[in-house]
């Protein structure tokens, strides 16, 4: 398995501004993801964090909304611009470690925005 | 299009008791089915996971899981719960590719 640490752990963000959180793994992973759990919903994929090159966005997920950076095999930031407080969410980074591993978690970004 | 359905939102059982929470997937071909957990606090943990062979799968703290084609459903199970169970419960799936479906999970309070 493998170590999730993202920061912060929660923050609180006035209307139009952005917040970027970061997520570190204690090793090299291939597949890094970042998912959404609204109020009273589930999860909902954003993006697949490639290394070296743009992230992959569902549908109803844009760059310019969502940026997010992987500039190595253990590290990326999602970034939610522009801030509504739609945006209020909790924010997860997850980590495949292997063709038939399942997705790990980190402890997520729970974001308030007023 | 793929999806995964929680039909028990919240579900409030005394200690001891029994325990099956329901999940049924929609998805064609090869699935890979996933239960995760998530204590006040804490974050998602892995359960148990089925890819193929036996369909009864045996996860972590005694609970269990059974892959009934069939029926489309993945159950979740535990002869007997404690408190410490008191948690929220996510079935996932995936259709062999990296994009895990989430159902809506369902709120699970054990009583003393």
């Amino acid at each position: 398995s493998a170590v999730i640490s993202q920061k912060p752990s929660r923050d609180i963000c006035q209307r139009g501004t952005s917040l970027t959180i970061q997520c570190q793994v204690d090793s090299q992973v291939t597949m890094m993801f970042w998912y959404r759990q609204q109020p009273g919903q589930s999860l909902t994929l954003i993006a697949t964090a490639n290394q070296g090159s743009e992230a992959t966005y569902e549908s109803g997920f844009v760059i310019d909304k969502f940026p997010i950076s992987r500039p190595n095999l253990t590290f990326s930031t999602l970034t939610v611009s522009n801030l509504s407080p739609e945006d209020s969410s909790i924010y997860l980074c997850s980590v495949k470690t292997g063709g038939y591993s399942p997705l790990h978690f980190g402890n997520g970004t729970r974001l308030t925005v007023t | 299009a793929q999806s995964v359905s929680q039909h028990n939102h919240h579900v409030i059982l005394s200690e001891a008791a029994s325990l099956e929470l329901g999940c049924n997937y929609s998805y064609g071909g090869t699935v890979n089915l996933f239960w995760y957990v998530q204590y006040p606090g804490q974050h998602l943990q892995l359960l148990l996971k089925y890819f193929s062979g036996d369909p009864l799968v045996k996860g972590i703290k005694g609970f269990e899981a059974e892959f009934i084609k069939s029926k489309f459903s993945f159950n979740l199970r535990k002869p007997s719960v404690q408190w410490s169970d008191t948690a929220e419960y996510f079935c996932a799936a995936t259709g062999g590719g990296n994009k895990l479906t989430f159902g809506t999970g369902t709120q699970l309070k054990v009583e003393l």
